[in-house]
């Protein structure tokens, strides 16, 4: 049971946007910054947005997040087939004194 | 550019001591900035941090995997190293190492390749 509660599928076809939601309690989306992973299959997450809606050098401006209260989103707009992967947020738990992970989303590009 | 290389066994029997390095290169395990940890993923799961190392050589864990974990830098060698006691099946997971900043959500911003460990007798 992971900490951060995400849907477990979201799809969509080439072109639309599609958001993933996220989430958690007090301790962590409510007072922290949220990160986004993506990880495509077999191989290893990669930091897709941090500090809630800063994108690492490289990725697309088609990727944003944005965070209310104890929720968080990540948008992705333009879909490509290319963003078919599992998407998972994280957030620091000020609690537990470490990171937690929502259960990840699997993106299905139609 | 920052690599985390990890090593160590595939296969570790139960009640036996899981052992992992990361080698980082491109950038020195000795910074003050950063935290050095580990995160695992249990074949078809999700993610679960497991712990971190801090430049001042404290280390945290998560709760749930009790007292079982150990955290350690190596500067000599450029590495840091995981060791989880008392493995059971549960513990068969992919385990990742990655570089952590503690700063703007503290994201793990480096990964290492992930290693496949299996518990088996």
């Amino acid at each position: 049971q992971s900490v951060l509660t995400q849907p477990p599928s979201a799809s969509g076809t080439p072109g639309q946007r599609v958001s993933i939601s996220c989430s958690g309690s007090s301790s962590n989306v409510g007072s922290n910054s949220v990160n986004w992973y993506q990880q495509l299959p077999g191989t290893a997450p990669k930091l897709l947005m941090y500090s809630t809606t800063v994108r690492p050098s490289g990725v697309p401006d088609r990727f944003s997040g944005s965070k209310s209260g104890t929720s968080a989103s990540l948008a992705i707009s333009g879909l490509q087939s290319e963003d078919e992967a599992d998407y998972y947020c994280a957030a620091w738990d000020d609690s537990l004194n470490g990171a937690v992970f929502g259960g990840g989303t699997k993106l299905t590009v139609l | 550019q920052l690599q985390l290389q990890q090593s160590g066994p595939g296969l570790v029997k139960p009640s036996e001591t899981l052992s992992l390095t990361c080698t980082v290169s491109g950038g020195s395990i000795s910074s003050t900035t950063y935290y050095w940890g580990w995160i695992r993923q249990p074949p078809g799961k999700g993610l679960e941090w497991i712990g971190n190392i801090r430049y001042s050589g404290r280390t945290y864990w998560n709760p749930s995997l009790k007292s079982r974990v150990t955290i350690s830098v190596d500067t000599s060698k450029n590495q840091f190293s995981l060791k989880l006691s008392s493995v059971t099946a549960a513990d068969t997971a992919v385990y990742y190492c990655a570089r952590q900043r503690p700063d703007y959500g503290v994201p793990f911003d480096y990964w290492g390749q992930g290693t496949l460990v299996t518990v088996s007798s």
